[in-house]
């Protein structure tokens, strides 16, 4: 089965400063695809960012990044010039390309950006 | 516009009583979810469906029902076998997992219903 591990329960940072959100997951498949979805104080999910397990070129929008280790089955978000509007709790998931292409998801990280 | 949503925003409900949650998307997808949420924890999923008139059960469906009479429409009914069912409930929409092999399947979500049991 697989599993999504989020370390850090909560952090804070510094308005402008860059936070990195931690994320392990385990899986013995070859083929899936990782999300980092936000969830705001309003409590809407939105999507952040995906990865591709099949490429190797790290995906960016905007100042989300992210750091993806295949061998290593680690998934980082990293959050450049942070701003008080990223407050708000964020969670990694794991989707397994099968026919039910199903969402496992990790614990989430509060993220508290302070003025 | 189109989008997911859910009604009511909360919901206060006497134990013992069943309760039925309610969302609806006009995005045309085919596949429909229903998550819940409880705090330190991540979304758990509780009733899937992939196509109308058709619906699995996820990891915690006991004391759970759903119908999906319409593409559009998938409602969730806390029943009062559900022992502890105050919690933040979210659905979620995608296109079908089974539907041409997607590169992937993004969900998008509802605005959520807080559930109180009193």
């Amino acid at each position: 089965a697989q599993t999504v591990t989020q370390s850090q329960p909560e952090m804070s940072v510094q308005e402008a400063e860059t936070v990195t959100l931690s994320c392990t997951y385990d899986t013995s498949e070859n083929n899936y695809y990782l999300f980092w979805y936000k969830q705001p104080p309003s409590r809407q999910m939105i999507l952040v960012i995906r990865q591709e397990a099949y490429k190797q070129q790290n995906a960016t929008e905007n100042r989300f990044s992210v750091n993806f280790q295949k061998a290593a089955k680690s998934f980082s978000l990293k959050i450049s010039d942070s701003q008080l509007g990223d407050t708000a709790m964020y969670f990694c998931a794991f989707q397994l390309l099968d026919s039910n292409y199903q969402l496992i998801w990790g614990a989430g990280t509060k993220l508290i950006i302070k003025p | 516009d189109g989008g997911i949503t859910q009604s009511p925003k909360y919901l206060f409900r006497k134990e013992g009583q069943n309760v039925t949650l309610s969302c609806e998307q006009n995005l045309n997808h085919d596949a429909m979810y229903w998550y819940r949420q409880d705090p330190g924890q991540g979304l758990r999923l509780i009733y899937y469906s992939q196509i109308v008139n058709d619906f699995q059960k996820g990891d915690i469906a006991e004391g759970y029902s759903v119908s999906r009479e319409k593409k559009e429409s998938f409602p969730l009914t806390v029943t009062s076998a559900q022992k502890n069912p105050t919690a933040f409930y979210l659905c979620a929409s995608s296109i079908a997992g089974t539907s041409g092999r997607p590169r992937y399947n993004e969900q998008f979500f509802g605005p959520g219903t807080r559930l109180t049991v009193l």
